[in-house]
């Protein structure tokens, strides 16, 4: 039990369509990731919010945005969902900031189709 | 991006044997992580290493670095069938404000 939770486990969308996952961080964890995961390979970095701005973000183009909210809850939205948006969406929280373990929502399956 | 690769991609062994992980990585780190995936859901942190050490221990886990080489290695001793998943090595980077995670290495326990 990392303490970290996500919503929903599954969702299924249609190319062109828009989504919002969200995650719901340890209380005191002020550091939010977002992370995407395609079948057979490892976490790709989307971005990261500190007390609630961006403070680093990979190489994932302006249709996917995130929040961090006070109350230690993060979204992650994507707009005009594409076939190769599907993929497992981890929330990943983080005491403090950098250089500290990270503690992992247990994802969301989305599939577009 | 990738940063770490993982070696082997996918291992085998029996029950009670030893299995060792091996990780790459390419840029100066404050620190490297494994984690531990069950069937394509969240991960699990295992250990956390940082740069100025080269060896660590957790119950059956050990973790060594070599900042010199830019390699990290995990072992599992004593292996349980439990202990069938992905295993990730992340580098947290001195700069960078991520974890830049490898491709994974698949182990299957046999009973």
């Amino acid at each position: 039990e990392t303490g970290v939770t996500q919503s929903p486990t599954h969702l299924i969308k249609t190319r062109g369509q828009q989504v919002t996952l969200r995650c719901s961080s340890q209380s005191g964890h002020n550091t939010v990731s977002w992370y995407q995961q395609a079948l057979g390979q490892g976490p790709q970095f989307i971005f990261q919010y500190y007390r609630e701005e961006e403070n680093g973000r990979g190489n994932f183009p302006p249709r996917f945005s995130g929040l961090q909210f006070p109350n230690y809850s993060s979204e992650l939205n994507v707009n005009a969902l594409e076939l190769d948006d599907s993929a497992l969406y981890l929330c990943a929280s983080r005491p403090g900031g950098r250089y500290t373990e990270a503690f992992f929502g247990q994802g969301t399956r989305l599939t577009v189709v | 991006s990738q940063q770490g690769e993982e070696d082997p991609q996918a291992l085998s062994i029996q029950e009670g044997e030893n299995a060792t992980m091996n990780c790459s990585y390419k840029t100066s780190i404050n620190n490297l992580q494994w984690y531990r995936q069950n069937s394509g859901r969240g991960l699990v942190h295992l250990i956390l290493i940082r740069s100025n050490e080269r060896e660590k221990h957790s119950g059956r886990l050990r973790v060594t670095l070599d900042t010199s080489k830019k390699s990290s290695s995990l072992l599992i001793t004593a292996s349980r069938a439990a202990d069938t998943a992905s295993y990730f090595c992340a580098t947290d980077d001195s700069g960078a404000q991520k974890l830049v995670f490898g491709q994974g290495t698949r182990l299957t326990i046999n009973p």
